[in-house]
């Protein structure tokens, strides 16, 4: 079974919808990130969590909520979906420490129309 | 504050041929390095890290990066590409004593391998 798993992996929906993008992992990290991936920008932080109490932003927070729901559990919201959301997301967790590198999920792939 | 340039956002290489993907970056504190690969409809895999110690770092299938701290780069490299290469490279660089907020990517450089 994969160690960091996204649902949904395929999400369409329309402009103003609500949508929840939820990522769970078995590794028994403590630090989780949600970042975007767009085509010739690379991966581009969104928010990430050292613990369940610490929540912070990152550098494209706007238009984005999260939740840590518990120490395995990371969700990403799009309160009203818009258009240039559309992006691939996602999820990463790390242990605590600068050096040690970050395990991405597969992704979810939005569009919003 | 730390950033990371990818010279070449496309690359092609014949099998067998040398790879060569740059890397440079800059970074307020001693940096960390990584360089990641990204195959078609997957997720981000660790090809390798830089953090302390020997600046010449292997990685996996073959990889191998050198931290040069004087021209601030960290280029990846392998000797002989195969068609299983072709992916999405994307290097990152974090800093002592900043944490994962700090993990900045590259714009990310495309590997295709000809036959």
């Amino acid at each position: 079974d994969a160690d960091v798993t996204q649902t949904p992996r395929n999400r369409i929906t329309k402009t103003g919808k609500r949508i929840m993008l939820e990522c769970s992992q078995t590794k028994g990290h403590d630090r989780m990130y949600w970042y975007r991936q767009d085509p010739g920008l690379g991966l581009r932080l969104i928010y990430y969590s050292f613990d369940v109490k610490d929540i912070n932003k990152g550098e494209i927070s706007d238009g984005y909520s999260v939740s840590r729901q518990a120490q395995a559990k990371f969700s990403l919201s799009l309160e009203s979906a818009i258009p240039n959301q559309t992006a691939l997301y996602f999820c990463a967790t790390s242990y605590t420490g600068t050096a040690n590198e970050q395990f991405f999920g597969p992704g979810t792939r939005l569009t919003v129309l | 504050a730390q950033s990371v340039t990818q010279l070449g956002s496309h690359v092609s290489v014949s099998e067998g041929a040398l790879v060569l993907l740059r890397c440079n970056y800059s970074s307020s504190v001693p940096p960390y390095l990584f360089w990641y690969v990204q195959y078609p409809n997957q997720g981000l895999q660790l090809l390798l890290k830089y953090t302390t110690g020997a600046t010449l770092v292997k990685g996996i299938n073959g990889f191998e990066a050198e931290f040069k701290k004087s021209e601030t780069s960290f280029h990846l490299t392998k000797p002989s590409a195969h068609m299983s290469d072709a992916a999405e490279y994307f290097c990152a660089v974090t800093g002592r004593g900043l944490g994962g907020q700090n993990f900045v990517f590259g714009p990310g450089t495309r590997l295709s391998v000809l036959p």
